[in-house]
């Protein structure tokens, strides 16, 4: 069964903090971890998105960092803003293969507060 | 630059009751998708279409049917709707399966 594994459910944070999101999964075969945002009554979004062939990649105040051995992978929300206050989903999906769509985590609704 | 549209935003049906939500790309996807979304469930796959005139089933096919009408529009039908099909339905497309999707903005389904 493919299964991304994500914590915490919910995430509440001080303005200016780090907000954490991790993910597990247990498909060896996943070689496509993208993260998704999603404000209320919109549909998610592509944040960032990393490939096993890295550790890390940075875009602004996100990074992904990504454990192969451990298979698992995190967000990592630097200076959390208010306006990050969202959904966040985490993904996996076998590119290699083809044709096999996008496993989500169960979300993570972060709250960032003044 | 649309994106995805899907119509309608919002429905309420009656138990036993059809509907057809639907769905349009415009942007020269081969991929489209449909998700429901519950509470603590997160997104699941209900059914999906790698390319025009191919459908596939996700991860909770049960009381749902599509068609790929062609390659910028895919529809839901509920046939005989339940409460249990209460949900905000999303529809994404992508170039290619499992990478980059777009989502539209969702159709949220109340079934009394």
């Amino acid at each position: 069964q493919q299964q991304v594994k994500q914590s915490p459910q919910s995430l509440i944070v001080q303005k200016g903090g780090i907000s954490i999101i991790n993910c597990a999964y247990e498909n060896t075969a996943f070689d496509y971890f993208p993260w998704y945002q999603q404000f209320p009554g919109k549909g998610p979004a592509l944040l960032i998105a990393i490939r096993p062939d890295v550790s890390e990649k940075k875009e602004g105040r996100f990074t992904i960092s990504f454990n192969k051995s451990a298979k698992q992978f995190s967000l990592h929300i630097m200076d959390s803003q208010p306006g990050d206050s969202a959904t966040y989903f985490c993904a996996a999906s076998d590119q290699y293969s083809g044709n096999t769509p996008l496993v989500f985590g169960k979300g993570t609704r972060l709250s960032v507060i003044a | 630059n649309a994106g995805v549209t899907q119509t309608p935003k919002f429905q309420v049906l009656k138990t036993g009751q059809s509907m057809t939500l639907q769905c349009a790309q415009d942007m020269n996807h081969n991929s489209m998708y449909w998700y429901r979304q519950d509470p603590g469930m997160g997104l699941r796959l209900i059914y999906y279409s790698a390319s025009e005139g191919t459908t596939d089933k996700g991860e909770v096919p049960n009381g749902y049917n599509v068609s790929r009408l062609n390659k910028r529009e895919f529809s839901l039908r509920l046939e005989s709707a339940a409460p249990s099909q209460t949900s905000v339905y999303f529809c994404a497309s992508s170039v290619g399966t499992g990478k980059g999707y777009t989502f539209g903005s969702g159709t949220r389904l109340t079934v009394v």
